[in-house]
């Protein structure tokens, strides 16, 4: 079974460049089946995604957040990145790394266990 | 964007009672949509996709209808273990969004 797994600061300073990385083991970041998402939740809010990245690098982003983001993959390491820049306290949140199955209208079927970034001074 | 509203925002609710949530997206999504519960300090768990198929593993008391604008997800005999918060998700179009949540609470 799949399983995906967030890492990175639990800090960030505000201005600075929030980066967080997620290992997917039991499945392979290179199969063309899959979408690779991510999503945040700012504490006691709701969801929201950030954008997904497709194994070939190509990615889509929420155009909320577009001029701050940028997902990336890399396949040896069976890993996706997120970088958001320039953030503010408002960018605070748990961050989930989640799987969509490349077919129209497919749901996130497995997220990482979440990691909570404060951005704070 | 498809805004998708939920109703209502809190229930509480004893157990073995019947549960019913809603789901209203601002234009016609087909079966896009996806139901998932959150515990407190966990990660959503898929429930219900393409709007009525259960997703492996998932108890049968849960289950989802609905099609185009309005859906709704139903637990029936509600258990202590289901107290959590409900959320739908289309993946119709970009951007993908969530509904704002629901929150049931035991009695």
């Amino acid at each position: 079974q799949v399983q995906l797994q967030e890492s990175g600061p639990g800090l960030v300073k505000p201005s600075e460049t929030l980066s967080l990385t997620c290992t997917v083991s039991g499945g392979s970041v290179s199969s063309g089946s899959y979408y690779w998402s991510w999503i945040r939740q700012p504490p006691g809010k709701g969801l929201e995604w950030i954008g997904y990245i497709y194994y070939s690098g190509s990615t889509n982003y929420n155009p909320s957040l577009k001029s701050r983001v940028t997902i990336s993959v890399d396949t040896s390491k069976n890993q996706f990145s997120l970088k958001l820049s320039s953030v503010t306290a408002a960018d605070t949140a748990v961050y989930y790394c989640a799987r969509e199955e490349v077919l129209t209208g497919s749901p996130f079927d497995y997220w990482g266990q979440g990691t909570l970034v404060t951005v704070s001074s | 964007e498809i805004v998708l509203t939920q109703s209502p925002d809190f229930q509480s609710v004893t157990p073995k009672e019947k549960v019913t949530i809603t789901c209203r997206a601002s234009q016609s999504i087909g079966s896009s949509l996806h139901w998932y519960q959150q515990k407190p300090d966990q990660s959503p768990k898929l429930l219900i996709k393409y709007a009525s198929q259960s997703f492996s593993g998932v108890p049968s008391r849960f289950s989802g209808s609905g099609s185009g604008t309005d859906f709704t997800l139903t637990i029936n005999s509600l258990e202590a273990e289901d107290a959590a918060t409900y959320y739908c998700h289309q993946s119709s179009s970009l951007p993908r969004t969530f509904g704002q949540g629901t929150k049931v609470e035991i009695k």
